[in-house]
C-alpha cells in the first residue's frame, strides 16, 4: 500500500508570493491534517479535512488555506508569504480522526522564503 | 501551559538500558494517545498507540497511560543507537482534535 505523498518536496519563493501543496493520502483514508513544523514551534496543527469539508482548525492565519478533493486529496495554500512561514509542512492522513486512528505522515514539503 | 507537555530533553542512555519518556496532557477530553519516533530531517512515524489505562507492549516498547493523573509514558528496553531520534507525544479528543508535545530528544550511546 502506497504512504502519504506530499509534493514537491522542496520549494523556494520569495515574500509576498503564494504557494500550493499538495498531499495524496493512503488509499481508503478519508481524513487529511497538515502541519507546520519548525525548530523552535515544534509540531503545529493547521487544520483537518475529512470528506472533503474542514473539521478541524488550528490557530493559523486566514492566510493559511486548504482544501479536500472528492478523492481526499488535499492541497494547502499560503498567501502573501512571510518569511516566517519558511518550515517543513507535514500531511497526515488517517481512516478518520477522534476514532483512535493513528495518523500516517508524508516526507513533508520543505519551504524556504526568501 | 502547552496543552501536551514532554519531559526536557535531550535524554543520553547508554546501549543497552533503558529509556524512559514522559507526556502529560491538560485537555481532559483527549481519548487516544500515541508515539511517533522522528529521524532527524524525516517526517514522524508512529510506533506506539494507547487507549485505555494501564500498558501496552510491543516488543521493546511499553506505552503507559494514566488518564486520571493526565500521564503518558514510554519505556524503551535494551535501548539502541537506531533508537536514536526525537520522540513525539500527541493525544487525539474524539471529536479529532490532535495536539503533539514538543517531543524529547533521545541519544542512545555505543
Amino acid at each position: 500500500k502506497a504512504g502519504v505523498t506530499q509534493t514537491p518536496r522542496y520549494l523556494i519563493k520569495t515574500r509576498g508570493q503564494q504557494v500550493t501543496l499538495s498531499c495524496s493520502p493512503i488509499s481508503g483514508h478519508r481524513s487529511v491534517s497538515w502541519y507546520q513544523q519548525t525548530p523552535g514551534q515544534g509540531l503545529q496543527f493547521l487544520f483537518e479535512y475529512f470528506s472533503e469539508t474542514q473539521r478541524n482548525k488550528g490557530n493559523f492565519p486566514g492566510r493559511f488555506s486548504g482544501r479536500q478533493f472528492s478523492n481526499s486529496r488535499s492541497e494547502m495554500n499560503v498567501s502573501t508569504l512571510e518569511l516566517g512561514d519558511s518550515a517543513l509542512y507535514l500531511c497526515a492522513s488517517s481512516a478518520d480522526r477522534g476514532m483512535g486512528q493513528p495518523q500516517h505522515f508524508g516526507d513533508g514539503t520543505r519551504l524556504s522564503i526568501l | 501551559q502547552k496543552e501536551v507537555e514532554q519531559n526536557s530533553g535531550p535524554l543520553s542512555v547508554p546501549e543497552g538500558a533503558i529509556a524512559s519518556l514522559n507526556c502529560t496532557y491538560s485537555d481532559r477530553g483527549s481519548q487516544s494517545f500515541f508515539w511517533y519516533r522522528q529521524y532527524s530531517g524525516k517526517s514522524p512515524e508512529l510506533i506506539m498507540s494507547i487507549y485505555s489505562n494501564g500498558d501496552k507492549e510491543d516488543g521493546r516498547f511499553t506505552a503507559q497511560l494514566n488518564k486520571a493523573s493526565q500521564y503518558v509514558s514510554l519505556l524503551i528496553r535494551d535501548s539502541q543507537p537506531s533508537d536514536s531520534a526525537t520522540y513525539l507525544c500527541a493525544g487525539d479528543t474524539n471529536a479529532g482534535k490532535s495536539t503533539f508535545g514538543d517531543g524529547t530528544t533521545l541519544t542512545v550511546k555505543p
